[in-house]
């Protein structure tokens, strides 16, 4: 089974950093694309980054271009986000999540709360 | 970005009630559509992928149909268990994923 594991989230001031963490397990880490989503409180499902196999090509929501960067640990089966200059408007779940054609499992999430 | 709308936002319904919610984009996007559960306090689960195509382990009472801009997804008899809210995802533009804003199913 599909094991994904975030860790990493809390409390950050804006304009703050933080670095999220994904440990896979269950299936073979460097054979698949993966990907960060959250879910702002009571809020919809947002996409946010994705990085393939290899870690040589990274995609990103506008709304975290610039400030957010995704990467991969193959050796580790751990994938990660780095989190710059953080906003109010950042503070939701993350999840980070398999992706096969574009269709996702879930991790459990770690929560990112932006607030002074 | 394609834009992916849902109706209703809400429904109430019964144990043994056919549920149908309603999918569309604003552009075509053949067969490039997923649909998603997601129960308070947990992350979602993939249901249906590709429109149509169940996911292992999903109760064949969940069915998904459509293609271009219209989908639907149908829950034949509800169960308790079903009481959640429902996501749909177009996967046709890669790294630009978008969601509708989901369906809440509570019980009348």
């Amino acid at each position: 089974d599909v094991q994904l594991l975030e860790s990493g989230g809390g409390l950050v001031q804006p304009g703050g950093s933080l670095r999220l963490s994904c440990a896979a397990s269950g299936f073979t880490f460097t054979n698949f694309a993966m990907s960060w989503l959250r879910q702002a409180p009571g809020r919809g499902l947002e996409w946010v980054s994705a990085i393939i196999n290899s870690g040589g090509n990274t995609y990103y929501a506008d709304s975290v271009k610039g400030r957010f960067t995704v990467s991969r640990d193959n050796s580790r089966n751990t994938l990660y986000l780095q989190m710059n200059r953080l906003r109010a408007e950042d503070t939701a779940i993350y999840y980070c999540a398999k992706e096969v054609f574009g269709a996702f499992s879930w991790g459990q999430g770690t929560l990112v709360t932006v607030s002074s | 970005d394609i834009q992916m709308t849902q109706s209703p936002s809400s429904l109430s319904a019964s144990v043994g009630d056919r549920v149908t919610i309603t999918c569309r984009a604003s552009q075509t996007i053949s067969r490039y559509l997923n649909w998603y559960q997601q129960k308070p306090g947990k992350a979602p689960k993939l249901l249906i992928s590709e429109a149509s195509s169940l996911e292992s382990g999903v109760p064949s009472r969940f069915s998904g149909s459509g293609s271009g801009t219209d989908f639907t997804l149908t829950i034949s008899s509800l169960q308790p268990e079903d009481f959640a809210t429902y996501y749909c995802q177009q996967s046709y533009s890669s790294s630009r994923w978008t969601f509708g804003p989901g369906t809440k199913v509570d019980i009348k």
